[in-house]
């Protein structure tokens, strides 16, 4: 079983500035992905950035890295220079093979306002 | 198309009104998934499809959700006798394969649903 804790439920940036978004999971996999999912107003989940469980290196994707702490089961996601386009809510996730379905499972969530 | 599609976008019932929801996914993905996400919640794993087989169903919530993909590709999520609990987004979503964690999930818009 995987489940995937998000602490922050809102959190508000000023454009230009930095923002770090907290997850923590647990899972009995030996074999995972990490990601973090946007979802602007629109509803689609867009994907910002992943992270393989046996890579020891950050991942990062132009503005967006993320800060992967495997032994404490930490997986944050910092936004540097921050847009007004980033505002949306973002979602952690993990996923592993369970059974016959590699599914994602999914934090609840932190709420991200860009002001400026 | 070039994504996933799902229809209705909106669609409001009156308890006790069977709905069925359609979802088009991209063309040869293998994976299809059904979540369900409640307001203010992270989508929560509803069944998956290997093709047109079925293979993990263990997040419907009751025996009124049926899903189905009789032909491999477009997928139907019914719900028969809808109760006020059912009001949330359903987001399909699909992938080229499921042997791969980091094979990329494509979610579509999803699909409101009010029950009044």
């Amino acid at each position: 079983a995987q489940t995937v804790t998000q602490s922050q439920p809102e959190m508000s940036v000023q454009e230009a500035e930095t923002v770090t978004l907290s997850c923590t999971y647990d899972t009995s996999e030996s074999n995972y992905y990490l990601f973090w999912y946007k979802q602007p107003p629109s509803r689609q989940m867009i994907l910002v950035i992943r992270q393989e469980a046996y890579k020891q290196q950050n991942a990062t994707e132009n503005r967006f890295s993320v800060n992967f702490q495997k032994a404490a089961k930490s997986f944050s996601l910092k936004i540097s220079d921050s847009q007004l386009g980033d505002t949306a809510m973002y979602f952690c996730a993990s996923r592993g093979y369970t059974g016959t379905a590699s599914k994602l499972t999914f934090g609840t969530g932190t709420r991200l306002q860009v002001t400026l | 198309g070039a994504g996933v599609s799902q229809s209705p976008r909106y669609k409001v019932a009156k308890r006790g009104q069977d709905v069925a929801l359609r979802c088009d996914p991209i063309s040869g993905h293998v994976s299809l998934f059904w979540y369900q996400q409640a307001l203010g919640q992270g989508p929560e794993f509803l069944t998956y499809f290997q093709n047109e087989a079925q293979l993990d169903k263990s997040g419907l919530p009751s025996d009124r959700f049926f899903a189905e993909r009789p032909e491999g590709s477009v997928s139907t999520l019914k719900i028969q006798r809808t109760q006020q609990e059912d009001s949330a987004v359903y987001l399909c979503a699909s992938s080229p394969t499921n042997r791969d964690l980091d094979s990329p999930l494509h979610f579509g818009n999803g699909t409101r649903l009010t029950v009044t």
